[in-house]
């Protein structure tokens, strides 16, 4: 079946820290991928998406892009922000599967 | 805000009860999905409904039931609870009945419940 593996955290950084939270998937066919953010006490945000092999997802100065070869969507922002605390999820959909598969969240802490 | 509403925010309740959990989709959307995000299991797809028609299910207990009425909100309800039924359940809604690769699902702030 489908499943995504995603680094569980807490991953601390310093404001205007790279990040770089890694995704590596496994599913059939050609599935989407997505990356989703939860705030505290908020629920899922779409952050990016992308639904074919070598396209890249990006916003609000995240990005990811699908690598069919390594099976990975890793998301990466160049200078995080205070701002940026949450917990990630990377998902993929498609794959035969009904629904979206999630990984375990990221819970990312950014401290000033 | 993603459009997507949920009722109650929380709910406490006591094992062996029946709640019912509301979601109302984003304005035009047809499909709306459940999830359960619990501590040891994660985020998992229970139910899809599309235009008021079961469309694909997850992993979903027979203690639980869902439907969606003809103006599109959707009730999930919750029976003979456990205390392994505490978790954050999420409602999603999409545009069309696609598979989850060609649409987006759009999230809910989800209902916290815990069983006591």
């Amino acid at each position: 079946g489908n499943s995504v593996t995603q680094m569980e955290g807490p991953v601390t950084l310093s404001e205007e820290a790279f990040l770089t939270i890694n995704c590596t998937y496994t599913a059939t066919g050609y599935p989407s991928l997505f990356w989703y953010v939860q705030y505290p006490g908020e629920g899922l945000q779409l952050l990016l998406k992308a639904t074919k092999a070598d396209d890249k997802g990006s916003n609000k100065g995240f990005e990811a892009t699908y690598r069919k070869e390594t099976t990975s969507f890793h998301l990466e922002k160049g200078s995080v922000q205070v701002s940026d605390s949450a917990v990630y999820f990377c998902a993929l959909g498609g794959g035969g599967a009904d629904g979206l598969t999630f990984g375990k969240g990221t819970h990312l802490i950014i401290q000033p | 805000d993603s459009g997507v509403t949920q009722t109650p925010k929380h709910l406490i309740t006591a094992t062996g009860q029946r709640v019912t959990l509301r979601c109302s989709p984003r304005s035009g959307d047809l499909s709306v999905y459940w999830y359960q995000q619990s501590l040891d299991q994660g985020l998992q797809f229970l139910i899809q409904y599309y235009n008021g028609e079961e469309r694909a299910k997850g992993n979903i207990l027979e203690r639980f039931s869902a439907q969606q009425f003809p103006d599109l909100h959707s009730e999930l309800n919750l029976s003979s609870l456990e205390l392994g039924d505490s978790a954050l359940y999420f409602c999603a809604s999409s545009v069309e009945g696609g598979t989850p690769k060609e649409e987006t699902q759009y999230f809910g702030p989800g209902t916290r419940l815990l069983v006591l």
